[in-house]
């Protein structure tokens, strides 16, 4: 069935150093790959997203990488700094029914350490 | 934030008692979501609507029913509450389905407790 599957579960970095947070999803047909960050106690919040049609996409020290071949995807926070502490969630666009559904990963937990 | 609210924002219940959630929008979005989060499990869809009484199940949708009788409401009923649906409940919204992207805009969040 849909599945994503997010790695790791937790990650702790020092301040400054990069982080990588991969996801593999199961239908190739997926085209759009949302990444969401959650503060303790908030909603999740869109960070930056990509579709099928590009392999990377970067916005300021967050970048996205894709492999539709591979069916893997993975987040990339350069300069890390303690407000980057969060769980972090990848999700993939799956079709079928009246809309389109989300499917999410299990999360991440990044501490940045100062 | 997108202008997506809940209520209520936090609820103790009992075992067997009826608890309804809703989510209120103002951004006009077509479509609207009711995930649940716990531990381990990330978000899992429970129910959606693709418009006024249009809705359709999500992965986890026993034991959970949803009514959409306008635009910007959309409730999510646990008829008999049961422990196991101790959770955060949250709405989302999104306008584009169908190709293209699927952006969701996420509600506060409801925090429910079933004793």
């Amino acid at each position: 069935g849909e599945n994503v599957e997010q790695h790791p579960s937790t990650l702790s970095v020092q301040e400054g150093d990069s982080a990588v947070i991969k996801c593999t999803y199961s239908d190739s047909a997926s085209n759009y790959f949302p990444w969401y960050k959650q503060e303790l106690g908030k909603r999740p919040q869109l960070i930056i997203d990509i579709r099928s049609n590009v392999g990377e996409k970067k916005d300021q020290r967050i970048a996205v990488t894709l492999n539709k071949t591979a069916k893997h995807f993975s987040l990339h926070i350069t300069e890390t700094q303690p407000e980057d502490s969060a769980v972090y969630f990848c999700a993939a666009l799956y079709y079928g029914g009246a809309t389109n559904k989300l499917i999410f990963g299990t999360g991440t937990l990044l501490a940045v350490q100062p | 934030d997108a202008g997506i609210t809940q209520s209520p924002r936090h609820k103790v219940t009992e075992t067997g008692t009826p608890v309804t959630l809703r989510c209120h929008q103002t951004e006009n979005h077509r479509y609207m979501y009711w995930y649940r989060q716990d531990p381990g499990h990330g978000l899992r869809l429970i129910h959606y609507s693709y418009g006024v009484k249009d809705t359709d199940k999500g992965e986890v949708s026993d034991g959970y029913s949803v009514s959409r009788s306008k635009t910007e409401d959309f409730l999510l009923t646990l008829e008999s509450a049961t422990s196991s649906q101790t959770s955060v409940y949250f709405c989302a919204i999104s306008e584009l389905a169908g190709g293209g992207t699927d952006t969701q805009y996420f509600g506060p969040g409801t925090r429910l407790t079933v004793l």
